[in-house]
């Protein structure tokens, strides 16, 4: 089956520019992840959907960071306007519900770079 | 969720095992253990996870202790594919709702 897909993979902007990532999960799995990885550091949740819905969007930076799932297929993550700490890899996950089990699915991940 | 303590990093030589420990004392009872693995500018990787048994796959074998407050991922024999970050998690079981909560794990290295 195929694999989660995101694009681009590589992105740099300068700061207080706009941004926008794009993810396809596995088909039929509902839940879709975002993370974020800083360097060093282990992915962090910034949301979680399942279908269209936001289940746990606490970790997001809502005055510059939004996300859809319109739908309840395709993702879009958005940072606007972009800070220096942004630069990170953005890494997108879906998983389906079996028993409890939560096994995730990750992409290839997005790494952006803010000058 | 309980938090989990890894060494920052380990070797080991291709083809003998690599053993690699997890401290999680403050688990409780409903609380699952999972590993992740990353490998270098790749997503992170499901490998295993268990409640209070041991569980083997085609990949790794999880030991829990009884007490339940730590485990060891063992990859029976390495090879140079595994060097990878390594990550302990973990979770409570009860939906399939529940976010992975990742720490900074132990970055493996298989040497020839």
């Amino acid at each position: 089956e195929a694999g989660v897909a995101q694009s681009p993979r590589y992105k740099i902007i300068e700061k207080r520019q706009s941004v926008a990532f794009w993810c396809n999960p596995i088909s039929g799995h509902a839940t879709l992840y975002w993370y974020q990885q800083i360097l060093g550091q282990g992915p962090k949740l910034l949301i979680q959907f399942q279908n269209n819905g936001v289940v746990d969007d606490s970790q997001l930076p809502k005055d510059r960071f939004s996300a859809e799932r319109l739908k309840g297929v395709d993702s879009t993550l958005k940072i606007q306007p972009a800070k220096l700490e942004d630069s990170a890899v953005y890494l997108c996950a879906s998983s389906y519900v079996r028993g409890g089990l939560n096994e995730q699915f990750f992409g290839p991940g997005t790494r952006l770079t803010v000058l | 969720d309980a938090k989990t303590t890894q060494p920052p990093s380990m070797d080991c030589a291709e083809g003998r095992a690599a053993n690699l420990p997890c401290n999680h004392s403050t688990i409780s009872g409903n609380e699952y253990v999972y590993w992740y693995r990353q490998i270098h500018s790749q997503g992170p990787q499901y490998i295993i996870h268990g409640l209070k048994n041991n569980e083997t796959n085609e990949m790794a074998s999880l030991i829990i202790t009884e007490d339940r407050k730590s485990s060891t991922l063992i990859l029976p024999h390495a090879t140079l594919r595994d060097t990878a970050v390594y990550y302990c998690i973990v979770r409570s079981g009860n939906t399939g709702f529940q976010k992975l909560v990742f720490g900074t794990g132990t970055r493996l290295l298989v040497s020839p």
